[in-house]
Parts: C-alpha cells; sequence; structure tokens
C-alpha cells in the first residue's frame, strides 16, 4: 500500500530563516505527483507546490523550493526566508497518475518565531 | 471565480442526530471530492462524485454515510446517527472535468463537525 511519511511532527524557525520540512513515501508506481499543502490556523488547505515524478528538475514557487529524490522516495520541502505567515501545518500528499485519492502524510507543525 | 465552498464551517450534533454537509465546487468543476481529517491525522479520502454520479466510494464507512452531487445544487456529505468518533473536519476538493483530478484538487475551509 502507498505510504506517505512526515517524521517531524513539530518544528519551529526564526523569521527570515531556512527550514526544511521532510517528506518520503513508499510506492511502485514510476508515474506519480507530489504536492506540500499549508494549512494555516484558518484550517484552508493550500497548493504550496507541486512536483511531477517524471520531471527531474525541482519544482520552485517563489521562497518554496523542493528537494525530489525519487531513487530515495524522498520529497522534502524548503521554506527560504521564512515569514509569520507560513506559520502552519503542512502536509505531503501524494497521487498515482490517472488517479484522484491523495494519500497524505500525517503533516508537520511549523512555527516560525519573530 | 468563488473558490470551493463549504457550509457550514461548524457544526455541533448530539450522539444520534444527521448531519447535513454541504459543498459547491468551484465555478466550471464538475468532479467533487470528499476527504475527512482526525484530530492530529491527515486528509483521507472518502469518495469521488461527478454530477449525479458516485464514482469511487470505497474510502466511506459502509454505514450511516452518504454523498450525493445532484445535478443541481451542491454536493451533500450525510451522516446519520452520528457518534463521537464522527467528530473530525470534513474537507470537500473539486477539479476541473477532464483532468482526473490528479493534476490538482482545489479544497474548501472544510467543515469541522464536533459529536456532543
Amino acid at each position: 500500500a502507498q505510504t506517505v511519511t512526515q517524521s517531524q511532527p513539530e518544528m519551529s524557525v526564526q523569521e527570515a530563516e531556512t527550514v526544511t520540512l521532510s517528506c518520503t513515501y513508499d510506492t511502485s508506481e514510476s508515474n506519480y505527483y507530489l504536492f506540500w499543502y499549508k494549512q494555516p490556523p484558518s484550517r484552508q488547505m493550500i497548493l504550496v507546490i507541486r512536483q511531477e515524478a517524471y520531471k527531474q528538475q525541482n519544482a520552485t514557487e517563489n521562497r518554496f523550493s523542493v528537494n525530489f529524490q525519487k531513487a530515495a522516495k524522498s520529497f522534502s520541502l524548503k521554506i527560504s526566508d521564512s515569514q509569520l505567515g507560513d506559520t502552519a501545518m503542512y502536509f505531503c500528499a501524494w497521487a498515482t497518475s490517472g488517479t484522484y485519492k491523495y494519500i497524505f502524510g500525517t503533516g508537520t507543525r511549523l512555527k516560525v518565531l519573530a | 471565480n468563488a473558490g470551493v465552498m463549504q457550509n457550514p464551517r461548524h457544526l455541533v450534533r448530539r450522539r444520534g442526530q444527521e448531519a447535513r454537509l454541504r459543498c459547491s465546487p468551484m465555478k466550471g468543476h464538475s468532479h467533487v471530492y470528499w476527504y475527512r481529517q482526525l484530530p492530529e491525522e491527515g486528509l483521507k479520502f472518502m469518495v469521488y462524485l461527478q454530477k449525479e454520479n458516485i464514482i469511487d466510494e470505497s474510502g466511506m464507512p459502509k454505514e450511516r454515510f452518504s454523498a450525493e452531487f445532484p445535478k443541481e445544487g451542491p454536493s451533500i456529505l450525510r451522516i446519520q446517527q452520528v457518534v463521537r468518533g464522527d467528530s473530525a473536519a470534513y474537507f470537500c476538493a473539486s477539479s476541473p472535468p477532464g483532468t482526473g483530478g490528479t493534476y490538482e484538487q482545489y479544497f474548501g475551509p472544510g467543515t469541522r463537525l464536533t459529536v456532543t
């Protein structure tokens, strides 16, 4: 069965510094998508970044970037120049191409300190 | 373009009552997905619907839970005879036709159900 593991339940970072959230997954599929979602206190799920497995280039979105290691089945999220508004739960998710069942990890609670 | 709308945002029910959760997908979206988030856990897939059709309900509990997405109006997730273990946040997501839902699902703000 496909699983997504986030081994860091909580993390904190000083404002303006960089933090990396880890995510590993287990699958035998070769074509799939990986996602990072942010869930602030409002609980709205917001897509932060998406990576297609067939693309070797790591995805970036402004201050957010990923380190996608397909062989190691690792998909970490790096947040640069952390801001107070980045305080949230961050969920890693996986979906095989052509399906709609996102598999979510248990989340990492990130707190950005002033 | 309004996002995915869910109402109510908070719902309190006593054990044994019925809970009805509503989801209006984004304009132009014809695929709706329901997920449940138990405390301190990630979201778990429950059901996938298209207009007037349940495509996949493999994540739904076999009893007391049902979902529909009528031709007109919002999608409804219905929980009959609620129990304390149903307390959770229920999220709806939608995707446009033709994408299969893999590329991106747009999530609503969720409904937090509390069973007392």
